[in-house]
């Protein structure tokens, strides 16, 4: 996971708040994929980008969650009006998309929302 | 669609005995298949990779070999220490799935000194 950063590492919200999660991915990897892991339980993919461009949402939850990987700067993964089921650990994984397949994972970020 | 089941844990083992996590999987085509490991309030590592049959990924004493007639990438360590303890999560990706990772539910072990 060495060279992916998340911000923040840890992020409270109250129910009905926003959280913005933010995600650099290594040098180099232009792409980028954003995982749920929710409390004793394995890791969800959610959504995959590349720069400007969302290619698989499947995993995305219909309302109050969107994603952005723009042309400069991180991508950020939105999440509003928050409720306790939000409550999760949020992972950004990047690649070469070189044909390399190999993801490269950051710390993650754990939400709480109270 | 593509799916990975591994053997439930916690696997509570003592320092020194030999460590085999189970992991089988369900995808279309060739998947490439990976081992991560998370250590307490961290990310995941990748602990090692197949690409293709008969390959055998191996990193820091950990093996795991990709059968593709039993559709399985079992993990094995000869020989663990207490810092192996971690959950370890078994995962394939696969070009009909834009390399999205689908993973296990992961495997908690414990070696106890």
């Amino acid at each position: 996971n060495a060279g992916v950063m998340q911000n923040p590492r840890h992020l409270v919200r109250r129910r009905g708040q926003e959280a913005r999660l933010r995600c650099s991915p290594m040098k180099g990897h232009s792409h980028v994929y954003w995982y749920r892991q929710l409390p004793e339980e394995g890791l969800k993919f959610m959504v995959y980008l590349q720069k400007e461009n969302i290619i698989d949402e499947s995993g995305m939850p219909k309302e109050r969650f969107s994603a952005e990987f723009p042309k400069e700067g991180p991508s950020i993964l939105r999440i509003q009006q928050v409720v306790r089921g939000d409550s999760a650990a949020y992972f950004c994984a990047s690649s070469p998309g070189t044909g390399e397949e190999t993801q490269y994972f950051g710390p993650g970020t754990r939400l709480l929302v109270l | 669609g593509d799916s990975v089941t591994q053997m439930e844990g916690p696997v509570t083992l003592s320092e020194e005995a030999f460590l085999t996590i189970n992991c089988t999987y369900t995808a279309t085509g060739y998947p490439s298949l990976f081992w991560y490991v998370q250590y307490p309030g961290e990310g995941l590592q990748l602990l090692l990779k197949a690409t293709k049959a008969d390959d055998k990924g191996s990193n820091k004493g950990f093996e795991a070999t990709y059968r593709k007639e039993t559709t399985s990438f079992h993990l094995e360590k000869g020989s663990v220490q207490v810092s192996d303890s971690a959950v370890y999560f078994c995962a394939l990706s696969g070009k009909a799935a834009g390399n999205k990772l689908t993973f296990g539910g992961g495997t908690r072990v414990l070696v106890k000194p």
